[in-house]
């Protein structure tokens, strides 16, 4: 089955510390894949995307995402943290057989707290 | 800016009622869709629709309808609202396979 997979339920930094909130994923095929970003009481916010081409992807408010495809990861990763960076993150990716439909599998999803 | 409008923020209603969520989007995109969120569920896919009276089922689409009448809208139908059919439903629009979603700010449905 295809899936996407966020190993932790919740990931804590200190403010000026790296980030990296982990996605791993199960398609058949090139995968399209995606990071959002959620705020409190609000829908999802588009990061980033791998579709094609460098393996390193950058993003909004700094993030980045790494594809590896031999991992099968997306992992995703900023330098320097801030505390407005906390919120609900989620990985997605198109499944196989989608077509041109945009539909998207989603991860449960993980929460980053970034402490001051 | 891709704007995605749900009509409602907070919503509350009674077991057996029919309830319609309504989900408008301004930027002609094709596609549209339905999740549901629940904490520690991540997003769920109710139903999508890939065109104008085209739509197809998602992961969980039971005790739910939609409707597509006109490119912009999409609506959500709870045929007879029950209490687990209280979450968080959010609207999204995308343009293609390799475009991302963009969602609206989400409804807050409570089913007393």
């Amino acid at each position: 089955a295809q899936s996407v997979a966020q190993p932790e339920d919740q990931v804590n930094v200190a403010e000026g510390n790296p980030l990296t909130v982990k996605c791993t994923y199960s398609v058949s095929g090139n995968p399209y894949l995606f990071w959002y970003v959620q705020y409190p009481n609000r829908g999802l916010q588009f990061l980033l995307k791998y579709i094609t081409g460098d393996n390193l992807v950058k993003g909004s408010y700094g993030f980045e995402a790494e594809f590896n495809k031999s991992q099968t990861s997306f992992h995703l990763k900023k330098p320097s943290a801030l505390v407005s960076d906390s919120a609900l993150y989620f990985c997605a990716v198109r499944p196989h057989g989608s077509g041109n439909t945009g539909k998207l599998i989603f991860g449960q999803g993980t929460t980053l707290q970034v402490k001051p | 800016d891709v704007k995605v409008t749900q009509s409602s923020r907070y919503l509350v209603k009674r077991t057996g009622e029919k309830v319609f969520l309504e989900c408008v989007q301004d930027m002609d995109h094709e596609n549209m869709f339905w999740y549901r969120q629940d904490p520690g569920l991540g997003l769920r896919l109710i139903y999508f629709s890939y065109d104008v009276k085209m739509k197809e089922k998602g992961d969980i689409p039971e005790g739910y309808s939609v409707s597509r009448e006109k490119k912009e809208r999409f609506s959500l139908i709870l045929e007879s609202a029950s209490t687990n059919q209280t979450s968080m439903y959010l609207c999204a629009s995308s343009e293609g396979s390799d475009q991302p979603q963009h969602f609206g700010d989400g409804t807050r449905l409570s089913i007393l």
